[in-house]
């Protein structure tokens, strides 16, 4: 079935520092979400892309769908404490609504 | 701003009952779904309900669920006799179509 790889999947960094995470299809999407959970929560979502090569940006948040819609990253800038989460990506596929989501990046912030 | 709610927020039950999980989404929204969570693990789709019917549904929805909208602001997910594997986060989004699902807080269901 039609998998979404994330990575990596942990990271620690320091609070201020930029962070970059991917995800990664052998399947074609046609949207790309990303989100972020925290513990005991559902999903938030961040960011919604919609066309090939399209960059999103979302305060300190961007994200881009890859030319290949088969990839999509995201970047944090100048992370802070409360960036800490899992963030997921998610995407859909011709036909359908359902997501079919990532394996999820754990970030920690250390301050 | 208007936000997706379910209860209970944590269910405990014996393996062999009967559970209702309950979810009321975004109140102009058409579209209805249902994913659960297995601790430590993706989010993995189950169900996605339109127009008072299911649209589409995973290889994880067998017999033993099924989901009906009872009310015009209701949406519930009913496992009929629960297994131990069944024990997870459960989450309900919505939408008014198109590709921004909203999602609950969950239901921590755990089968002993």
């Amino acid at each position: 079935g039609q998998q979404l790889n994330q990575s990596p999947q942990s990271m620690f960094i320091q609070e201020g520092e930029d962070v970059s995470m991917n995800c990664t299809s052998s399947s074609i999407f046609n949207t790309w979400l990303w989100y972020k959970q925290d513990p005991g929560e559902g999903p938030v979502l961040l960011i919604a892309l919609y066309k090939a090569g399209e960059l999103t940006s979302n305060g300190r948040l961007t994200a881009q769908f890859g030319i290949t819609r088969k990839d999509s990253f995201l970047n944090i800038s100048a992370s802070i404490p409360s960036d800490v989460g899992i963030y997921f990506c998610a995407g859909t596929t011709s036909g359908t609504y359902k997501y079919i989501f990532g394996t999820g990046t754990r970030l920690k912030v250390l301050a | 701003e208007p936000e997706v709610t379910q209860t209970p927020s944590h269910q405990v039950t014996q393996m062999g009952q009967e559970v209702i999980l309950r979810c009321v989404p975004i109140s102009n929204h058409l579209y209805f779904y249902w994913y659960r969570q297995i601790l430590g693990q993706k989010v993995e789709f189950l169900v996605s309900f339109y127009n008072n019917e299911i649209s589409e549904k995973s290889e994880i929805f067998d017999d033993q669920f099924s989901v009906e909208r009872p009310d015009g602001s209701n949406f519930t997910l009913k496992i009929r006799s629960t297994k131990l594997e069944d024990s997870a986060m459960y989450f309900c989004a919505s939408n008014r179509g198109g590709n921004e699902q909203f999602f609950g807080p969950g239901t921590r269901l755990t089968v002993l």
